[in-house]
């Protein structure tokens, strides 16, 4: 079974600061996906970012960008200039590949991000 | 502008009473998932739709049944509800499964449904 961990339950960074959230995973395929979600208070899951396994260059998307180790199994989340609107409840996800396992997510248990002005 | 919608956001119920979620969605995706979440825990999958085929997760308890009527809709029905039942329930749709169709699309969730239990 795949697990997903997030050791890190609530961190806090400075506006316009950077700061790197940690995710490791345990799973014994070797093509899946990894998701970065972010959940601000009382609002909607949105994606922030995601990496496909197979692909060895490192996703970015604006201020945001993923470390992948695929031998360490680590997937770290980098927020730049961290902004006010990033405070949020961050997950990481693992998604095995193929379509018989329904693009069922799995969940770490998320690191709440405080960011402070 | 929405594009999949919880109703109602907040719900309450007795012991045992039935109840029903309901989601809604404007992206016409074929696979519409429910997600339990717990207080301060991580979201949990209990089905999914892919179109009208229904997937129920393994360790997803017989009191909790869902129905696509269309593909707008999607209901999670939970028979007898009991105090840990208690949690945000969060409607998701993607357009396809990995592997299927265009391949893994990413899922787009509704606000949640956080059901209390008196």
């Amino acid at each position: 079974a795949q697990t997903v961990t997030q050791s890190q339950p609530e961190m806090s960074v400075q506006e316009a600061e950077t700061v790197t959230l940690s995710c490791t995973y345990d799973t014994s395929e070797n093509n899946y996906y990894l998701f970065w979600y972010k959940q601000p208070p009382s609002r909607q899951m949105i994606l922030v970012i995601r990496q496909e396994a197979y692909k060895q260059q490192n996703a970015t998307e604006n201020r945001f960008s993923v470390n992948f180790q695929k031998a360490a199994k680590s997937f770290s989340l980098k927020i730049s200039d961290s902004q006010l609107g990033d405070t949020a409840m961050y997950f990481c996800a693992f998604m095995k590949h193929g379509f018989n396992q329904g693009g069922k997510l799995i969940f770490g248990q998320g690191t709440e991000l405080s960011v402070k002005p | 502008d929405a594009m999949v919608i919880q109703n109602p956001r907040y719900q309450v119920t007795q012991f045992g009473k039935p109840v029903t979620l309901s989601c809604s969605q404007t992206l016409n995706h074929n696979v519409m998932y429910w997600y339990q979440q717990k207080s301060s825990q991580a979201p949990k999958l209990l089905f999914h739709y892919y179109d009208k085929d229904f997937n129920n997760e393994a360790d997803t308890p017989d009191n909790f049944q869902s129905r696509r009527p269309n593909t707008s809709f999607c209901f999670l029905d939970i028979r007898s509800p009991g105090l840990g039942d208690a949690a945000m329930y969060l409607c998701a749709t993607s357009r396809d499964r990995p592997g299927q169709g265009r391949g893994n699309q990413p899922q787009h969730f509704g606000d949640g449904t956080r059901l209390s239990i008196l």
